[in-house]
């Protein structure tokens, strides 16, 4: 069974409003935990990666101010995308671990449309 | 600077053929990993290889079969007899030795057609 878990599925939104999305590991603790994002036919791109109790690290060219990340506990990281534009539509997969050389595990992902 | 080369952007076959998807990287490190997902059309992600840079040995799982060469940074994915199921876009990938934070190459688009 799935071992994380993404939520919502897909998500249609508002521009100007703001979306949270959702990542909790089911059976394990999730030290670290990594935001990609796929555009349409495009490859994923690493958005950021976030420990547990500390700030999220982001990749160059990401608006830490645009997409904030929670990592409040060991089992759940959210990403809100605030003030949403049509081109932040995408599909956004989380990823999570619990140590170094421990198995990753991915999200089934949350396709965001904004209108 | 680690990077993934897919250079094939789609491929189609007629099912009970063979397919080889290639997968050329680039990294510094001497440790590294290299994974194979599947991505079907509902987007989820399923994991199907992960190897490590020291070991070169051939793996096959099934129908499925992956050859990876040190010597020219390749780690090829091939499907004997391919199946309609088996049409989804394909990604390889790299990561440092503690196989977290991936590199993605551009994928690979399969379509296996009746």
């Amino acid at each position: 069974g799935a071992v994380v878990s993404q939520h919502p599925s897909w998500v249609i939104c508002k521009s100007g409003t703001s979306v949270k999305i959702e990542c909790r590991s089911l059976d394990f603790q999730a030290t670290t935990m990594f935001w990609y994002r796929q555009f349409p036919k495009q490859s994923l791109m690493l958005m950021a990666t976030s420990n547990e109790g500390s700030k999220a690290t982001y990749e160059q060219g990401v608006e830490k101010d645009k997409f904030l990340i929670n990592h409040a506990s060991l089992t759940l990281s959210t990403l809100t995308v605030t003030s949403a534009h049509p081109e932040d539509s995408s599909f956004y997969i989380c990823s999570a671990t619990h140590l170094v050389f421990s198995p990753l595990h991915f999200g089934n992902g949350t396709r965001l449309t904004v209108t | 600077a680690q990077k993934v080369t897919q250079a094939q952007t789609e491929i189609s076959v007629v099912e009970k053929e063979d397919v080889t998807l290639d997968c050329v990287y680039e990294t510094r490190d001497t440790t590294y990993y290299l994974f194979w997902y599947k991505q079907p059309p509902s987007g989820e992600l399923v994991f199907l290889i992960r190897r490590n840079s020291f070991d070169e040995q051939n793996e096959i799982s099934g129908r499925y079969s992956w050859n990876f060469q040190k010597s020219t940074s390749s780690f090829n994915f091939t499907i004997t007899a391919s199946q309609v199921v088996d049409s989804a876009v394909y990604f390889c990938a790299l990561s440092e030795a503690s196989f977290q934070k991936l590199v993605f190459g551009t994928g690979t688009r399969l379509l296996v057609s009746p």
